[in-house]
């Protein structure tokens, strides 16, 4: 069965601080990923996406994030946090035989301290 | 940045009464999605269509009912609230391909009394 972990319901960095946030995903065939961020009262916005290739992404406002196959991981970082990236991150995974179907971790809450 | 709308944004009403959550989209995207949001919890699907007069139920099941009668319309009602359907709702499309990304509209909060 389709599935993704975000294991870290919440975490705490201060700003200035690097940011990893983790997600292990159980797929059937090739995974899309995707990395979501929803700020309180809004809908999700995409960060960036992995379809393919090079397992390194680069995505908006400065986030990338790492596919590792063996480890059935798509890891989000950031080298410096902000104390606007404090929001709601929720890891994603898709394929094509699925319809376009999407299936979301529970999300991690970032709190950022000055 | 994505033009999908939702409306109501929040709503309080009581036990038993019928609503309608709006949301629309000018993507011209076939695929639209309903998603249902508690806290902690993972986003689930509840509805979502491939393009007009096509509606399928999603993974979580759900007394809400859905309609693709335009392309950028897509609506969920729910006949006879009740406080077990308080909950976010969240609409998305996405764009045509099979590696298309969601866009999301801003979610309406239903509570029901």
């Amino acid at each position: 069965a389709q599935s993704v972990t975000q294991p870290d319901i919440h975490i705490t960095v201060s700003e200035g601080a690097s940011l990893e946030l983790r997600c292990n995903y159980s797929y059937g065939a090739t995974p899309y990923l995707f990395w979501y961020v929803q700020s309180p009262g809004q809908g999700l916005q995409l960060l960036l996406k992995y379809f393919s290739g090079d397992t390194l992404v680069q995505g908006i406002k400065g986030f990338e994030a790492e596919f590792k196959r063996s480890q059935s991981s798509f890891n989000l970082r950031k080298p410096s946090v902000h104390w606007s990236d404090a929001a709601e991150y929720f890891c994603a995974v898709g394929a094509m035989y699925t319809g376009n179907q999407f299936y979301f971790g529970t999300g991690t809450s970032l709190t950022v301290i000055p | 940045e994505a033009d999908i709308y939702q409306t109501p944004r929040y709503l309080v009403i009581g036990t038993g009464k019928k609503i309608t959550l709006e949301c629309s989209q000018t993507m011209g995207h076939d695929k639209m999605y309903w998603y249902q949001q508690d806290p902690g919890m993972e986003l689930h699907l509840i509805h979502y269509s491939y393009g007009v007069n096509s509606t399928e139920k999603g993974d979580l099941s759900s007394e809400s009912t859905v309609s693709r009668i335009r392309t950028e319309h897509f609506p969920l009602t729910l006949e006879s609230a009740r406080p077990s359907h308080t909950s976010q709702y969240l609409c998305a499309s996405s764009e045509p391909g099979r590696t298309g990304e969601l866009f999301f509209g801003e979610g309406s909060r239903l509570t029901v009394l």
